[in-house]
């Protein structure tokens, strides 16, 4: 099992410029998570999905768009990319079918530049 | 809302020692989750130890333990026989108990492990 996995890994965009960060997970999870980690801070939920079909907001939503395109991926769109959405992005699953279950397991990180 | 709090931005410690990070958290939930994570250098989120509010003893895993302190909501991460491999940022993380919730992070604590 390959866990969640994102691609790309880097990416350097300039302003206005629009791109979508795609995640996978192989581990049937229900749950779907986008945060994102500035320097001196811990991660901030962008959006989540709870199940396929489903998608809410988090802390931080603003110039973020997302797709869960099915059970496995969960993906995030910058559609008009600006400097403060520089960060490291992580993805997330985490399974919520069963009760008792609170881990969330994390992709390996998109870092992203905006010039 | 929940907040988590890291006072201490840096540390650092002589390999073999025992060291102790800090956590306190803020919240009017009475049954949810802590966790803390340690991302190395690579950037991956790696899950080192989790806690269930309810359960009073407190979780180990290996050189890993926690103190936790339910009324004083502290949540302290203590690493024993520290190794070189423990350099990373840890965080800890909140998460109440029901539905589908997301993370809350601390701004993290850089630990170095000093040969």
């Amino acid at each position: 099992n390959a866990g969640v996995t994102q691609t790309p890994k880097f990416q350097v965009l300039k302003t206005g410029q629009s791109m979508t960060l795609q995640c996978a997970q192989d581990m049937n999870h229900n749950s779907m998570y986008w945060y994102r980690q500035d320097p001196g801070m811990g991660l901030r939920l962008i959006y989540y999905s709870a199940s396929e079909g489903t998608t809410d907001k988090g802390e931080v939503p603003n110039g973020y768009n997302v797709s869960r395109l099915n059970k496995r991926e969960f993906s995030l769109r910058l559609e008009s990319a600006a400097p403060s959405q520089t960060s490291v992005y992580f993805c997330a699953s985490r399974e919520t079918q069963r009760a008792f279950t609170d881990t969330q397991y994390f992709g390996p990180g998109t870092r992203l530049t905006v010039l | 809302a929940q907040t988590v709090t890291q006072s201490q931005p840096e540390m650092s410690v002589q390999e073999a020692e025992t060291v102790t990070l800090s956590c306190t958290y803020d919240t009017s939930e009475s049954n949810y989750y802590l966790f803390w994570y340690k991302q190395p250098p690579s950037r991956q989120m790696i899950l080192v130890i989790r806690q269930e509010a309810y359960k009073q003893q407190n979780a180990t895993e290996n050189r890993f333990s926690v103190n936790f302190q339910k009324a004083a909501k502290s949540f302290s991460l203590k690493i024993s026989d520290s190794q070189l491999g423990d350099t990373a940022m840890y965080f800890c993380a909140f998460m109440k108990y029901f539905g589908n919730e997301k993370l809350t992070f601390g701004t993290g604590t850089r630990l170095t492990i000093i040969p």
